[in-house]
């Protein structure tokens, strides 16, 4: 699978926009970029995925460079019930060419963002 | 609706013990992942399940882990005995068949081995 880079920790004020980057420059064409999130003592939780566009939900935006090696999650007006790990992950939901990965998710360490009053 | 649940939420296991660990996943979702979480790790894959078939279990550290779902539905978790470094949160979760990268994550069993 391929591997994603994550700063290890950010901050954000509450009310503003949470930018969190990843890099995956070896991300492959049928892999999609998934985001997740921890809040401590739960499980993950999904936020957003893509392939190539852009893409928004009631939760956040997934920005996705042109040539795919990297992506921005935008929360627009973080909460301090944001504040959790974030998790950038690369994966085929339908499994890759040999279909031996079944759209298992490799979760690399994260970013923890912590929201501040 | 329901949403993934796990039981038990805690179970403290002397070492040398099997422990079994229960998946209910949400209904009609084919899909169903296991993954155990280190302290201050991410989770790690151990094991698919399809239905009842278990597609992939190369993630599984051992031959002292196994992993059941006979009916398509409830899913099982054993480990036989545990070590301490077994010790960790073990977290279930189930999709659609067709958006398996869109899963749905139980609250987790928190594993303590003595």
């Amino acid at each position: 699978d391929a591997k994603t880079t994550q700063p290890t920790s950010m901050d954000c004020a509450e009310g503003r926009a949470a930018n969190l980057p990843c890099n995956h420059s070896t991300i492959s064409g049928n892999e999609y970029v998934y985001w997740y999130r921890q809040i401590h003592s739960q499980g993950p939780q999904y936020i957003i995925h893509g392939l190539k566009n852009n893409e928004t939900n009631e939760m956040a935006s997934l920005i996705i460079t042109e040539d795919r090696k990297s992506s921005t999650l935008i929360l627009p007006h973080a909460t301090l019930r944001d504040t959790a790990v974030y998790y950038c992950i690369v994966s085929s939901p339908r499994g890759n060419a040999g279909g031996t990965s079944y759209g298992k998710l490799t979760f690399g360490q994260g970013t923890i963002l912590t929201v501040h009053p | 609706g329901a949403g993934v649940s796990q039981s038990p939420r805690y179970k403290v296991a002397k070492r040398g013990q099997d422990v079994a660990l229960r998946c209910d996943p949400i209904s009609g979702h084919v899909s169903l992942f296991w993954y155990q979480q280190a302290l201050g790790q991410g989770p790690e894959f151990l094991t698919y399940f399809q239905n009842e078939a278990q597609l992939d279990k190369s993630g599984l550290p051992s031959d002292r882990f196994f992993a059941e779902r006979p009916e398509g539905s409830v899913s099982t978790l054993k480990i036989q005995r545990t070590q301490q470094e077994d010790s960790a949160v073990y977290l279930c979760a189930s999709s659609l068949e067709e958006r398996r990268g869109e899963q749905f994550f139980g609250p987790g069993t928190r594993l303590t081995v003595l």
